[in-house]
């Protein structure tokens, strides 16, 4: 069974700063993908960027990359220069990329993020 | 390009009425998946579909939930009869996924909130 930890339930950071949402996993599948959603409080989950288990390099995707350690099952957001419109729920998800129900996504319980002026 | 749609964003109803949520999904996409979300437990996965087939149904509550994918652009989500604890936010969301691939983000519409009363 797949296992997303995000410890971290409310996050502050001051605008333009940079700032790092934690998320552990559990798998024992050899290859998975990682997720991260950004859920602000209008309700819509919205994809910001994808780790394959075997790529080589971080995913970066804009402001966002993905600190991904692999030997730690580690897969931690940072966001770079903070705004007050990151200010949103962020969810961690995994989903194994063979074998049977490879289409499910293991979500974390998430982390509140809230950016100060 | 068109995001994943869902209609109604609000649904306010009361108890034993039938209620019925909508979505087409992104133009091309051969999967679709309906999500609901609530503080106790999160993000749940209650139906898959691939290629307008039903795949993994074991999420969907009990025999008063249903889910139709008649065609490809369009699938529906029905509580028949509702009740207080089905109020949650309902998500759709769909992939370019081919089943036994490595798989594609799940991209999700703007939800449906529901309020049984």
């Amino acid at each position: 069974a797949q296992k997303i930890t995000q410890t971290q339930p409310g996050m502050f950071v001051q605008e333009k700063e940079a700032v790092t949402l934690d998320c552990t996993y559990d798998t024992s599948d050899p290859s998975y993908g990682l997720f991260w959603y950004k859920q602000p409080s209008s309700g819509e989950m919205i994809f910001l960027i994808y780790q394959g288990s075997y790529d080589q390099q971080n995913a970066t995707e804009g402001r966002y990359s993905l600190n991904f350690q692999k030997a730690r099952k580690s897969a931690n957001l940072v966001i770079s220069a903070s705004q007050l419109g990151d200010s949103a729920m962020y969810f961690c998800a995994m989903r194994k990329n063979s074998g049977g129900s490879n289409y499910k996504l293991t979500f974390g319980k998430g982390t509140l993020l809230t950016v100060n002026p | 390009d068109a995001g994943v749609i869902q209609s109604p964003r609000h649904e306010v109803t009361e108890m034993g009425q039938e209620v019925t949520l909508r979505c087409k999904p992104i133009s091309g996409h051969n999967s679709l998946f309906w999500y609901r979300q609530t503080m106790m437990r999160g993000l749940e996965l209650l139906i898959y579909f691939n290629n307008n087939v039903p795949i993994d149904d074991s999420g969907m509550p009990e025999d008063r939930f249903s889910a139709k994918m008649p065609n490809a652009s369009f699938s529906t989500l029905k509580i028949q009869p509702s009740e207080p604890r089905d109020s949650a936010v309902y998500f759709c969301a769909s992939s370019p996924w081919l089943a036994g691939g490595n798989g594609e983000t799940q991209y999700f519409g703007p939800g449906t909130r529901l309020l049984v009363l």
